[in-house]
């Protein structure tokens, strides 16, 4: 089974701090991507990726930045928390090819306070 | 642009109901069709899909059949359960693309 793995089920932070969210997953998928998911605003794109280093905007990227330095992990940064950032992140991966489905992780509950 | 609109929810079921949720796209080329749930406090997982017009996905007594002509893909089940509470979400990948475009998400309660 595909496994994507992020790195906290739960996290507190202070307005300000420079947070970290790390996916990783195992199947050597080429896309991935950081959704987060707000009450009746469903899912919004972030960021994705879709190679090594390579990434694009996604509907919402302000205030946010990604790293992809290796295949299988995918870095969500908040440069400078504030408290509407306070939501579900969710990475999810896919293979290469198009027209296929998306593998989610866990999701990462942060609380910016 | 794609886009994907389902029905808004909460739906709230007894046990044993016979369930649908609404889905309908919006999509140039020829989409594949998507349907993921989402427990509580977990990521989304696929539920089923559907590739081309006139495919039927189906999963855990879950089904939906992709109908180009009504651009749908209505989700239904005849007997939920209590285990079946949780969000659904509509979702498509559009042709040469791997970008997923999901909708609003369907919140279902069942009840005992």
């Amino acid at each position: 089974d595909v496994k994507v793995t992020q790195s906290s089920r739960y996290l507190v932070k202070r307005t300000g701090e420079k947070v970290f969210l790390e996916c990783v997953q195992d199947m050597d998928h080429e896309n991935m991507f950081w959704y987060r998911q707000d009450p009746g605003l469903g899912l919004r794109l972030i960021y994705f990726s879709y190679d090594v280093k390579m990434k694009e905007k996604g509907d919402i990227p302000e205030g946010y930045s990604v790293s992809r330095e290796k295949k299988e992990r995918f870095s969500l940064i908040l440069e400078s928390a504030s408290t509407n950032q306070t939501s579900m992140y969710l990475c999810a991966s896919s293979p290469g090819s198009t027209l296929t489905e998306a593998f989610f992780g866990q999701g990462t509950r942060l609380t910016v306070v | 642009g794609d886009s994907v609109t389902q029905m808004e929810g909460p739906v709230t079921l007894s046990e044993e109901a016979f369930l649908t949720i609404n889905c309908t796209y919006t999509a140039t080329g020829y989409p594949s069709l998507f349907w993921y749930v989402q427990y509580p406090g977990e990521g989304l997982q696929l539920l089923l899909k559907a590739t081309k017009a006139d495919d039927k996905g189906s999963n855990k007594g879950f089904e939906a059949t992709y109908r180009k002509e009504t651009t749908s893909f209505h989700l239904e089940k005849g007997s939920v359960q209590v285990s079946d509470s949780a969000v659904y979400f509509c979702a498509l990948v559009n042709t040469g693309g791997f970008k997923t475009i999901f909708g609003a998400g369907t919140r279902l309660f069942v009840k005992a």
